[in-house]
């Protein structure tokens, strides 16, 4: 089974600023990753997918790169809707497939 | 505008059994995949199963390979989750999400709803 791994599992950012989470797979996954965003009480909400497509809606300022076992999600410029948990997820070869542990990115 | 909606959730005890629904609108139902994903209280999200566009494909995790059981009614645009043997492991919210992809399962989530909370508890 691919393990996901999260860092930092909190990260503090002033809004406007940039955020940098990354996402790590024990094996290679290839493009085969997703990011969700999760705020209390709701439910995740898809913003990218094959590493670096943007979901239907999702802002620019997020964006997705990276391939194999490292990933990258950026939010460029954070706003205050964007302080949530962030979650990745690779699809490849599955079942079975994993969510990792998730990043909380809170208010600096 | 693309809706799903759970239900059924509720607090049983452990060995019990329960049935979640899933209602579904918005979208050509029978286009696409259903998942189940759930949540323990505090936890990350953990996928439980899918149901393929017709039916025909249903996929579990091991944590919950025959005891879950998973299907889908097509006319009703609904999808179902029935729960056996639960164990207090099994607490969590329930989230129904749609597939991407159509026809082809695509394990990635671009429509979910507000999740059902269920609970195993003496």
């Amino acid at each position: 089974e691919i393990v996901m791994t999260q860092s930092p599992a909190t990260l503090s950012v002033s809004p406007g600023e940039r955020a940098t989470l990354s996402c790590r797979a024990s094996q290679s996954v290839g493009s085969n990753l997703a990011w969700y965003q999760q705020k209390p009480g709701q439910a995740p909400r898809l913003l990218i997918y094959n590493t670096s497509t943007r979901a239907t809606g999702i802002p620019a300022r997020f964006s997705g790169s990276g391939s194999g076992t490292d990933f990258t999600l950026t939010i460029r410029s954070l706003q205050s809707e964007d302080f949530a948990v962030y979650y990745c997820q690779h699809y490849n070869n599955w079942p079975p497939f994993t969510f990792g542990p998730g990043t909380k990115v809170d208010i600096k | 505008q693309v809706q799903v909606v759970e239900s059924g959730g509720g607090v049983v005890q452990p060995g019990g059994s329960l049935r979640l629904s899933c209602a579904a609108s918005g979208f050509i139902f029978n286009n696409y995949g259903m998942h189940w994903v759930r949540q323990a209280p505090g936890k990350g999200l953990e996928w439980l199963a899918v149901v393929s566009y017709d039916g025909s494909n249903k996929i579990y995790a091991d944590s919950v390979k025959g005891r879950f059981t998973v299907s889908r009614d097509n006319s009703r645009n609904t999808v179902s989750l029935q729960m056996n043997s639960l164990r207090a492991e099994d607490t969590a919210v329930y989230y129904c999400a749609k597939d991407l992809r159509k026809g082809d399962t695509s394990v990635i989530f671009d429509y979910w709803g507000q999740g059902t909370l269920v609970t195993v508890s003496s």
